[in-house]
């Protein structure tokens, strides 16, 4: 069974903010939400991962629920390059494996 | 600092051909695993290794080998190359404890 469920497909115009959401609604209290992209072929990008706090780095900001059963990975400033395929991951901390689900291929509109 | 490195990036075998896929980092990561992704599809893990000398099956292990004799190297090998191996090939490397993992760039493998 799928740990996440993720919108196949969602669109975004330039320059808005991008909300990606993420249900996980059976995670565990020892695990982690983690996010990645994929731009066309290539290889997966690391982008942000948090347990419960939200989170924010250069790329990205992560708002988990206080549930904690779901998340949202928001990108602030949309432009044509964060056109890619987002993958949320919910993985036990100290468990090295990733394991993909089929993740949101993520539009950026001009 | 290189990261991930694979080669080849592109190859193309005949069915039966064995080959090997080639996966160094320079990170001194623990950590390093082996994906494949079908045309539309995910990624999806084949074998992976915690450290040198100790490797283990991922969710698509049949038809592949792996050891791990370095931290540096971790080699993916097809002894007998099928049509339904054509796919796209990531290594991955990270150190322990569930941190960021840093891709490589693909290998495209053709079998005809």
């Amino acid at each position: 069974d799928a740990k996440t469920t993720q919108p196949p497909s969602m669109d975004c115009a330039e320059g808005r903010a991008a909300n990606l959401p993420c249900n996980h609604s059976t995670i565990s209290g020892n695990e982690y939400v983690y996010w990645y992209r994929q731009i066309h072929s290539q290889g997966p990008q690391y982008i942000i991962h948090g347990l419960k706090n939200n989170e924010t780095n250069e790329m990205a900001s992560l708002i988990i629920t206080e549930d904690r059963k779901s998340s949202t990975l928001i990108l602030p400033h949309a432009t044509l390059r964060d056109t890619a395929v987002y993958y949320c991951i919910v993985s036990p901390k100290g468990d090295d494996k990733i394991i993909f689900g089929k993740g949101t291929r993520l539009h950026i509109l001009p | 600092n290189a990261g991930v490195t694979q080669t080849p990036k592109f190859q193309v075998l005949k069915t039966g051909q064995s080959m090997t896929l080639q996966c160094a980092q320079d990170m001194n990561h623990e950590y390093m695993s082996w994906y494949r992704q079908d045309p539309g599809m995910g990624l999806r893990l084949i074998h992976y290794s915690v450290g040198a000398g100790i490797t283990d099956q991922g969710e698509v292990p049949n038809g592949y080998n792996v050891s791990r004799s370095t931290t540096e190297d971790f080699p993916l090998r097809l002894l007998s190359a099928a049509p339904s191996q054509t796919s796209v090939y990531f290594c991955a490397s990270s150190y322990r404890g569930g941190t960021e993992a840093f891709f490589g760039q693909g290998t495209r493998l053709t079998v005809v």
